[in-house]
């Protein structure tokens, strides 16, 4: 797609009720992040994927945070068991770390516009 | 440990005026990368400008420009002649190693007409 996309844009849950969050990266983009912002707070790392596996799943806060990326492509990010600590803005970025330097590492990321969590 | 500071929760300026937006950071590595992102009221996050660590001319994109001063850490942004559409949250994220991206906890920018 043109760009990264997110949903839903906004989730209203009950606490204990598990949520799903997609993202939906720009096509061809191997390298997909999840981050969480709370309400006037920095980004805080959730996870980070390369093609369809996580080399660095060690920001989600806990057992009942999961993430799974299929096709090189799509990612869910799953919250069981929700609690209130858990109502956040939750970002999903995406970037083609290509060979050189701007075309690789200094290559930056493409945001979604997030998905509200607000937990009851 | 690697971190990132922006000490000024909240700015304001005059439209038309320059304002500095003021970052720090600290790691070891010597070879890294360093953004400026803008988040408006929308909340998606834009890149606002770049800078190679192993390279001491500051960047620059149009009115916004950077004063890196890598023996400091430091990593300053600056934007001339304020807008009204500049209002936003403006993150410092350095990037170490492959995909390490550490966002700062933002400053607030206020554009006064």
């Amino acid at each position: 797609g043109a760009g990264v996309s997110q949903s839903p844009s906004n989730k209203v849950t009950e606490k204990g009720k598990d949520v799903e969050l997609r993202c939906d990266p720009i096509s061809g983009h191997t390298a997909l992040y999840w981050y969480r912002q709370s309400l006037g707070q920095g980004l805080e790392f959730l996870i980070y994927f390369q093609g369809n596996s996580a080399p660095d799943k060690s920001g989600l806060p806990s057992d009942r945070f999961s993430a799974e990326r299929t096709g090189g492509s799509v990612s869910t990010l799953t919250i069981q068991r929700t609690q209130q600590e858990d109502s956040a803005v939750y970002l999903c970025a995406s970037s083609n770390p290509g060979p050189g330097r701007t075309g690789g590492a200094g290559r930056e990321l493409f945001f979604g516009e997030g998905s509200r969590l607000t937990v009851l | 440990a690697q971190t990132v500071t922006q000490s000024q929760p909240e700015m304001s300026v005059q439209e038309a005026e320059t304002v500095t937006l003021s970052c720090t950071y600290d790691t070891s590595e010597s070879d890294y990368y360093l953004f400026w992102y803008k988040q408006p009221p929308s909340r998606q996050m834009i890149l606002v400008i770049r800078q190679e660590a192993y390279k001491q001319q500051n960047a620059t994109e149009n009115r916004f420009s950077v004063n890196f001063q890598k023996a400091a850490k430091s990593f300053s942004l600056k934007i001339s002649d304020s807008q009204l559409g500049d209002a936003a949250m403006y993150f410092c994220a350095p990037k170490w190693g492959t995909y390490k991206y550490i966002f700062g906890t933002g400053t607030r920018l206020k554009v006064l007409a």
